[in-house]
Order: structure tokens, then C-alpha cells, then sequence
């Protein structure tokens, strides 16, 4: 089992939708999770960080976490096509600030007009 | 969160010869991580450096291989040695804050031929 698995997609939208991603660990002590948007040729870029179980918004932004499930998701609302890039899911291991930052293999996202 | 920058921005290099990173960040901090990024891959750590102390290197990483200097709190530099064609990858300096963030430099992608 891959310690942070997401669907590789691609996922394709159309401009307005709701764009759900979803992703899911194995280590059931980690404690911080993470959502980054990384565009073709440009580094990782931090979008969303969620600590407890529920739902935290920011903006058009909604990052779900169940620890139960050991589930992270985000949803972003009102797509648009500069939302188009890769989304990376990070789980930070071992639960402390001294972990690991491990990251999934990426969603790709495609909104189209 | 601070900014991080990375010198040089892309490098073309041969076989056999070796090419030294260097990450820069604004503020001091703590903990950084030096991660690669193959093409159409996700992020793989390959070591973290911490001022004072000796780099921690992940499995399939190898200090003689990539050697890491953390001089002081503001700077660290990575080094590929004796480069072979797989090497050709993304390679990315990251920081993290005290509420367990990681914030990325730009990258520095490296050609081997």
C-alpha cells in the first residue's frame, strides 16, 4: 500500500463545476495534512493545510479530512481554467513537526471553457 | 512564509562531472529539506538538513552521492556527484514553519548528458 495515494486522473471539468479530489494514507498517526497546486514547470505551491477532522475553507477552497478513514479531500468550487494543474496531496508522518512531508503521485485538473 | 531561492534556476551538464545547489532563504529557519523531482513524477525527499548537524538521508540516498552542507540557518547546498543521465530531474529546496508547513523554492532543473 503506497503511503499516500491519490487518483493519477486526469480529472476534466468544465468552468463553473466543482472540482473533487481525494487522496488517502496509511499512517494513522499523522497529524498534518496538505493540498498543493503545482502548474507545469513551476515548483509545488501550498494551497490548503488541515489539522483536525471536518471541513476548513478558504476562499474557493474546501479541504475535508477524516482521520477515521484516514480521507483528505478538497474541493474547489466555481472552477476556473486557471485552476488547470497538478494537485498534490501531503500527509506529514510520523506526528510530530520532525516527520516526513511524504506526497501522493498527483491529480492532474483540466478546466475547460 | 519565508522566500526561498535557488541558484542555478536549470543547469546542462555531463556525464561524470558533478553540479552544487544552492538554497537561500530570508529568515532563518530550523529545518530544510532537499526533495527531487523526476519527470511526470511526484516529490521524493531526499534528505533533511538541519543547522549543526549532520544531513538524514532517505532510503535510496546516499551522502557520497549527495553530499549537503547547512552552513547556517539561511542557506544549504545540495550536490549531484559524478552525474549519469537519471540523475536528470527537478531538484527542489523546501523550508517549514512552525506550524509544520513546507514552502518550496523554485526548483533547479538538471540535464545530464
Amino acid at each position: 500500500q503506497k503511503e499516500v495515494e491519490q487518483n493519477s486522473g486526469p480529472l476534466s471539468v468544465p468552468e463553473g463545476a466543482i472540482a473533487s479530489l481525494n487522496c488517502t494514507y496509511s499512517d494513522r498517526g499523522s497529524q498534518s495534512f496538505f493540498w498543493y497546486r503545482q502548474y507545469s514547470g513551476k515548483s509545488p505551491e501550498l494551497i490548503m493545510s488541515i489539522y483536525s477532522n471536518g471541513d476548513k475553507e478558504d476562499g474557493r477552497f474546501t479541504a475535508q479530512l477524516n482521520k477515521a478513514s484516514q480521507y483528505v479531500s478538497l474541493l474547489i468550487r466555481d472552477s476556473q481554467p486557471s485552476d488547470s494543474a497538478t494537485y498534490l496531496c501531503a500527509v506529514l508522518r510520523g506526528g510530530t513537526s520532525y516527520g516526513k512531508l511524504t506526497f501522493g503521485q498527483g491529480t492532474i485538473l483540466t478546466v475547460h471553457p | 512564509s519565508a522566500v526561498i531561492s535557488q541558484k542555478p534556476s536549470r543547469d546542462i551538464c555531463q556525464r561524470g562531472t558533478s553540479l552544487t545547489i544552492q538554497c537561500q532563504v530570508d529568515s532563518q529557519v530550523t529545518m530544510m529539506f532537499w526533495y527531487r523531482q523526476q519527470p511526470g513524477q511526484s516529490l521524493t525527499l531526499i534528505a533533511t538538513a538541519n543547522q549543526g548537524s549532520e544531513a538524514t538521508y532517505e532510503s535510496g540516498f546516499v551522502i557520497d552521492k549527495f553530499p549537503i552542507s547547512r552552513p547556517n540557518l539561511t542557506f544549504s547546498t545540495l550536490t549531484v556527484s559524478n552525474m549519469s543521465p537519471e540523475d536528470s530531474s527537478i531538484y527542489l529546496c523546501s523550508d517549514r514553519t512552525g506550524a509544520n508547513e513546507q514552502f518550496f523554492g523554485p526548483g533547479t532543473r538538471l540535464t545530464v548528458l
